[in-house]
């Protein structure tokens, strides 16, 4: 079947610029992830959905980040007055209900802010 | 707190040679998960293996295995007769399982470069 998806898969920003991010995860799966990885390293939680509920967004750098799924499948990322620290990969994951559970990843967009 | 090392940055190896991923962690609770992510230039992080933390056999899974063990809070992979093919970051991961929705903490990643 169709695994995560993440459009767009490159984005540059003006600093200052606002942009969206969507992820499209594996049909039926119930929880949803978004982290962000800067170059060199591991990623790093952001926030987490469970069906259209924000059930934790502890992982958001700051207020200029926000996260929905409103209809608890497709979800967006924007970033409002994107900086310059805000390049990285922004992955994506989901996975069925419970605890432990295999997280299966998109395949990142690379967002570059000049 | 949680938290996984993998010391090893970068490998460099030739192929056909055998390498070791090394991966330790730290955690408080008695019941987690354990994993392995491959992720090559593409950029996607492909999953590789899960363990839970009650399971401590060792699994192999074609030129790939692990080895569990909790005395050292280690989880390292090892590659046999490495491939070009096997070129990539590889991250290893600690999941808390006491409730869904828990994230899961990645190591900074080991680069693996096999060169024919």
């Amino acid at each position: 079947g169709a695994g995560v998806s993440q459009s767009p898969r490159y984005k540059v920003a003006k600093r200052g610029q606002d942009v969206a991010l969507r992820c499209d995860p594996i049909s039926g799966h119930v929880s949803l992830f978004w982290y962000q990885q800067a170059l060199g390293q591991g990623p790093e939680f952001l926030t987490y959905f469970q069906n259209e509920a924000q059930l934790d967004k502890s992982g958001l750098p700051s207020d200029r980040f926000f996260a929905e799924r409103p209809e608890g499948s497709v979800s967006t990322l924007k970033i409002q007055r994107t900086q310059q620290e805000d390049s990285a990969v922004y992955l994506c994951a989901s996975t069925p209900s419970g605890a432990g559970r295999t997280q299966y990843f998109g395949p990142g967009t690379r967002l570059l802010v000049l | 707190a949680q938290k996984v090392t993998q010391a090893q940055t970068e490998i460099s190896v030739v192929e056909k040679e055998d390498v070791t991923l090394d991966c330790v962690y730290e955690t408080r609770d008695t019941t987690y998960y354990l994993f392995w992510y491959k992720q090559p230039p593409s950029g996607e992080l492909v999953f590789l293996i899960r363990r839970n933390s009650f399971d401590e056999q060792n699994e192999i899974s074609g030129r790939y295995s692990w080895n569990f063990q909790k005395s050292t809070s280690s989880f390292n992979f090892t590659i046999t007769a490495s491939q070009v093919v096997d070129s990539a970051v590889y991250f290893c991961a600690l999941s808390e399982a006491d409730q869904a929705g828990t994230a899961l903490i990645f190591g900074k990643g080991t680069t693996l470069s096999v060169s024919s």
